[in-house]
């Protein structure tokens, strides 16, 4: 399995511009998770899914983020419009099962927002 | 709410010495706690994790951890670190009716000395 896949791996865009990240998680697995992380905040989770549906989006930092799950195999979280703020890593990463199972995480995308 | 404390932010050690890397939690429950690890430009790793039986739990690369519920703590240790071992640690908690998600720790990034 080729693990976790996001895109795109690095973004720059400018302020007010919108933006798109996307995820394909494993094969098989039914949880998705979406992090994000920087350095005066760490690792913080944004939103996750199970089969597909929403479960916790308590940390989707305001309405300028959503995210969404068409299918099992595909997840995207759209800024619109950007700000310099959310310049950050953006993880995804899936599980398969409950909470007590290993997380597999993407490579992450890089986002800078000018 | 469930959270994670890793008082450390940084540490430094020399190769060949021994390693303990600190984690406390709080929480009512019997938490799953994990330990991950991410190298630079990477997405994170899993080391090992805890969920039940043996307090002490072995993990890849050498690595172990031990559950001490009386102290709230899941400290990593190492007893000749790599200067491979030169990475970001960081300490997640999850909990059954917790809502399957992970919460994790600030991370307590790792210098190797040679």
């Amino acid at each position: 399995d080729a693990g976790v896949i996001q895109s795109p791996r690095h973004e720059v865009t400018e302020m007010g511009q919108e933006v798109t990240l996307r995820c394909k998680p494993i094969s098989g697995h039914n949880s998705l998770f979406w992090y994000r992380q920087t350095m005066m905040r760490g690792l913080e989770l944004l939103i996750y899914f199970n089969n597909n549906v929403p479960i916790d989006d308590s940390g989707m930092p305001e309405d300028r983020f959503s995210a969404k799950m068409p299918n099992a195999s595909f997840s995207t979280l759209k800024i619109q419009p950007s700000e310099p703020r959310d310049s950050a890593v953006y993880f995804c990463a899936s599980r398969a099962g409950l909470v007590n199972e290993k997380l597999f995480f993407g490579s992450g995308t890089q986002l800078s927002v000018l | 709410a469930q959270s994670v404390t890793q008082p450390d932010i940084h540490i430094t050690v020399s190769e060949g010495a021994s390693l303990e890397l600190r984690c406390n939690y709080s929480y009512g429950a019997t938490p799953y706690l994990f330990w991950y690890v991410q190298s630079p430009g990477q997405g994170l790793q899993l080391l090992l994790k805890y969920f039940s039986g043996d307090t002490l739990v072995q993990g890849i690369k050498g690595f172990e951890a031990e559950f001490k519920r009386s102290q709230s703590s899941f400290n990593l240790r190492k007893p000749s670190v790599h200067w491979s071992d030169a990475a970001e640690y960081f300490c997640a908690v999850g909990f059954t009716g917790g809502g399957n998600k992970l919460t994790f720790g600030t991370g307590t990034q790792l210098k190797v000395e040679l």
